[in-house]
C-alpha cells in the first residue's frame, strides 16, 4: 500500500528560525509527485511546493524548499526565516502515475506553532 | 483569477435532511476532486472526475453519497439522507491532468445534528 508518514505531530519554532518538517513516503511506482500544503486555522488548504520523482534539483519556492532524498524516500519541507503567519498545519501528499495521477494521498500532518 | 469556489461555507442541518454541496472549478482545470476532512480520518478522497467523467468513486462512503459534474463549470456532492457521522469539512479541489498540484476551495463545514 502506498503511504505518507509525517512523524512530527507538532512542533514549536521561534520566529526567524528555520524549521524542517519530515515526510517519508512508500511507493513502488517510479513516477510520482510530492506536494506540501499549508492549512492555517481558518481552514483553507494552500499549495506550497511540488517535487517530481524525476526532478534532479530540489524544489524551492521563496522561503520554502524541499529536501528530496529519493533513495531514502523522504521529502522534507524546510521553511526558512519563520514568521508568525507560518503557524499552521502542514500536510505532505503524494500523487502517482499508477493511480492515473488521480488522488492525492495525504499524511497526518504536522502542526507548527511559531513563537515570537 | 478566481480560485475554486465552494458553497455553502457552512451548513447546519438535522439528521435525515438532504444536503447539497457545490463547487465551481478554476476555469480550464479538467480534474475535480471531492475530499472529506475529519479529525479521526484526516483527508480522504471521496471521488474524482476527469473531463466531467467520474473516474474513481471508491472513496464514497455509501449509497447515501452521490456526486455529479454536469459540465466543466460545476459539480455537486449530495448526501441523502444525512447522518451525524457525516459531519466534516468537505473540500473540492481542481487541477490539470497529470502530475500537477491540486488547488483547493475554502471548504464547506458541515454539521449534522
Amino acid at each position: 500500500a502506498q503511504k505518507i508518514t509525517q512523524t512530527q505531530p507538532g512542533m514549536f519554532v521561534q520566529e526567524k528560525e528555520a524549521v524542517t518538517l519530515d515526510c517519508t513516503y512508500d511507493t513502488s511506482d517510479p513516477s510520482y509527485g510530492l506536494f506540501w500544503y499549508k492549512q492555517p486555522s481558518s481552514g483553507e488548504m494552500i499549495f506550497l511546493i511540488y517535487q517530481g520523482s524525476y526532478d534532479q534539483q530540489n524544489a524551492t519556492e521563496g522561503r520554502y524548499s524541499l529536501n528530496f532524498q529519493k533513495a531514502r524516500k523522504s521529502a522534507n519541507l524546510v521553511i526558512s526565516a519563520s514568521q508568525l503567519g507560518d503557524s499552521a498545519m502542514y500536510f505532505c501528499a503524494m500523487r502517482r502515475a499508477g493511480d492515473s495521477w488521480g488522488k492525492l494521498q495525504f499524511g497526518a500532518g504536522t502542526q507548527v506553532v511559531v513563537t515570537p | 483569477d478566481a480560485g475554486v469556489i465552494q458553497s455553502p461555507r457552512h451548513e447546519v442541518t438535522e439528521m435525515g435532511q438532504e444536503v447539497t454541496l457545490r463547487c465551481k472549478p478554476i476555469s480550464g482545470h479538467n480534474s475535480l476532486f471531492w475530499y472529506r476532512q475529519t479529525m479521526m480520518r484526516g483527508l480522504e478522497l471521496l471521488i474524482y472526475f476527469n473531463n466531467n467523467v467520474p473516474i474513481d468513486d471508491s472513496g464514497m462512503p455509501e449509497d447515501r453519497f452521490s456526486a455529479k459534474m454536469p459540465n466543466a463549470s460545476f459539480s455537486t456532492l449530495k448526501i441523502q439522507p444525512s447522518e451525524p457521522r457525516d459531519s466534516a469539512v468537505y473540500f473540492c479541489a481542481t487541477g490539470l491532468e497529470g502530475n500537477q498540484p491540486q488547488h483547493f476551495g475554502d471548504g464547506t463545514r458541515l454539521s449534522i445534528l
